[in-house]
């Protein structure tokens, strides 16, 4: 089946540094690519909708000079969390749609667990 | 609207059926969603039903639509020790994903 990779799968850091997060689409082109956060015991929340090619489209309350999104090739999204704080913290998960564009061929990715200190 | 509710917790012995419900606001979605995830990992697609169906089952899980009343459930026959997992239902408006706040279920020996 697809896989959908993500790195690094967690990370540490310190208040106000950036960091970015990879996905990849490992065995297929996604001309899209979703980005949720999760926090503990709470359900997904998309933050932004990323198109090759084209500029992200962000979910209403999310920052989107807090957190870049780039979607330079088919298989490749990353996000930038920048000048990161500790309410940052959390589990960012991708997703990216197979061919057919539908949400049932949205393939997850494993997820990448930021602590910020 | 965009709002899908879950109950947070279910406990089943192994062996006995697991019903998990959830109910959704969008009537636009062409399809609604059952996602698995284990501790610590990313989401697996489970199933998925076209919203013009009222059943659809697979293998051990079946899954229920009442679309005049927004009610979605799955059943998990037989569950195992492995089915413990957070359960998520997902409704697509636009083909994103709305997604509730899932259900831990826990499957005693």
């Amino acid at each position: 089946g697809a896989v959908v990779s993500q790195h690094p799968s967690w990370v540490i850091c310190k208040s106000g540094t950036s960091v970015k997060i990879e996905c990849r689409s490992l065995d297929f082109q996604a001309t899209t690519m979703f980005w949720y956060r999760q926090f503990p015991k709470q359900s997904l929340m998309l933050m932004a909708t990323s198109n090759e090619g084209s500029k992200a489209t962000y979910e209403q309350g999310v920052e989107k000079d807090k957190f870049l999104i780039n979607h330079a090739s088919l298989t490749l999204s990353t996000l930038t969390v920048t000048s990161a704080h500790p309410e940052d913290s959390s589990f960012y998960i991708c997703s990216a749609n197979g061919a057919s564009g539908l949400a049932e061929t949205q393939y997850f990715g494993p997820g990448t667990r930021l602590l910020v200190l | 609207g965009e709002d899908v509710e879950q109950s947070l917790f279910l406990s089943v012995r192994e062996g006995d059926s697991s019903v998990i419900n959830c109910t959704y606001t969008d009537s636009s979605s062409t399809y609604l969603y059952w996602y698995k995830q284990e501790p610590g990992a990313g989401l697996q697609l489970l199933t998925y039903i076209f919203s013009n169906m009222d059943m659809k089952q697979d293998q051990r899980l079946t899954v229920l639509l009442n679309k005049k009343d927004k009610h979605l459930s799955l059943r998990i026959a037989d569950t195992q020790t492995g089915d413990s997992a957070i359960y998520f239902c997902a409704e697509s408006p636009g083909g994103k994903l709305i997604f509730g706040q899932g259900t831990e279920l826990s499957v005693k020996p």
